[in-house]
C-alpha cells in the first residue's frame, strides 16, 4: 500500500505571497490532519478534515486554510506569508480521524519564506 | 494551550545500553497517547497508541508504559543499537486534536 505522499517537498516563496501544499492520504483513509513544525516548537496541529469538512481545527489565524476533496485529498493554504511561516508542513492520514486510531505521516513539505 | 512535555531533550548513549524517556502530559481531557519515532529525513512513523491508565505496550527492544492518574508515559529501550538514534515524540490526544511534545532526540554510540 502506497503511504502518505506530499508535494512540493521543498519550496521558497517571499512574503506577502501565498502557497499551497498537497497531501494524498493512504488509499482508504478519510481523515487527513495537518501540522506545522518550527524549529524548537512540537508539532502544532492545524486542522483535520474528514469526508470533506474541517472538523477540528487547532489554534493559527485564518490566513492557514485547507480543503479535502472527494478522493480524501487535502489541499492546505497559506495566503499572505510571513517570514514567521517557514517550517515544515505534515499531514497525516488514518482510517476515520479517531483518538485511538494510528496517524501515518507524509515526508512533509520544507517551506521556507524570505 | 495544553502542555505535553518530554524529557530529556536529548540523550547519548553507548551501543547496549538501556535507556529511557519520560512524556508528560495533563491528566485532565485524555483520550489517547501516541508515541512515535522520528528519524532525520524520514517521516514519524508510528510505535504504539496507548489508552487505558496502567497500559503497557512491547513492540520488539522498545515498549512503553502508561499512568493516566498522574499523567506519564515512560518509553523504554533495551539494549540500544545505532539503527534506534532518532528524536521520539508522544502525543496526547484530547478527543478531537494530538497535542505533540517536542521530543527527545537518541543518538546511540557504536
Amino acid at each position: 500500500k502506497a503511504g502518505v505522499t506530499q508535494t512540493p517537498r521543498y519550496l521558497i516563496k517571499t512574503r506577502g505571497q501565498q502557497v499551497t501544499l498537497s497531501c494524498s492520504p493512504i488509499s482508504g483513509h478519510r481523515s487527513v490532519s495537518w501540522y506545522q513544525q518550527t524549529p524548537g516548537q512540537g508539532l502544532q496541529f492545524l486542522f483535520e478534515y474528514f469526508s470533506e469538512t474541517q472538523r477540528n481545527k487547532g489554534n493559527f489565524p485564518g490566513r492557514f486554510s485547507g480543503r479535502q476533496f472527494s478522493n480524501s485529498r487535502s489541499e492546505m493554504n497559506v495566503s499572505t506569508l510571513e517570514l514567521g511561516d517557514s517550517a515544515l508542513y505534515l499531514c497525516a492520514s488514518s482510517l476515520a480521524g479517531a483518538w485511538q486510531e494510528t496517524q501515518y505521516f507524509g515526508p512533509g513539505t520544507r517551506l521556507l519564506v524570505l | 494551550i495544553l502542555n505535553v512535555e518530554q524529557s530529556p531533550q536529548s540523550l547519548h548513549v553507548q551501543e547496549g545500553d538501556s535507556t529511557n524517556f519520560t512524556c508528560s502530559f495533563p491528566s485532565s481531557n485524555f483520550y489517547a497517547l501516541h508515541w512515535y519515532r522520528w528519524e532525520t529525513a524520514k517521516s514519524p512513523e508510528a510505535l504504539f497508541v496507548m489508552t487505558l491508565n496502567g497500559d503497557e505496550k512491547k513492540k520488539g527492544r522498545i515498549s512503553a508504559t502508561l499512568n493516566t492518574k498522574e499523567g506519564y508515559s515512560y518509553l523504554y529501550i533495551k539494549g540500544s543499537q545505532p539503527e534506534d538514534s532518532a528524536t521520539y515524540l508522544c502525543a496526547m490526544n484530547t478527543g478531537n486534536q494530538f497535542y505533540f511534545g517536542t521530543g527527545t532526540s537518541l543518538t546511540v554510540i557504536p
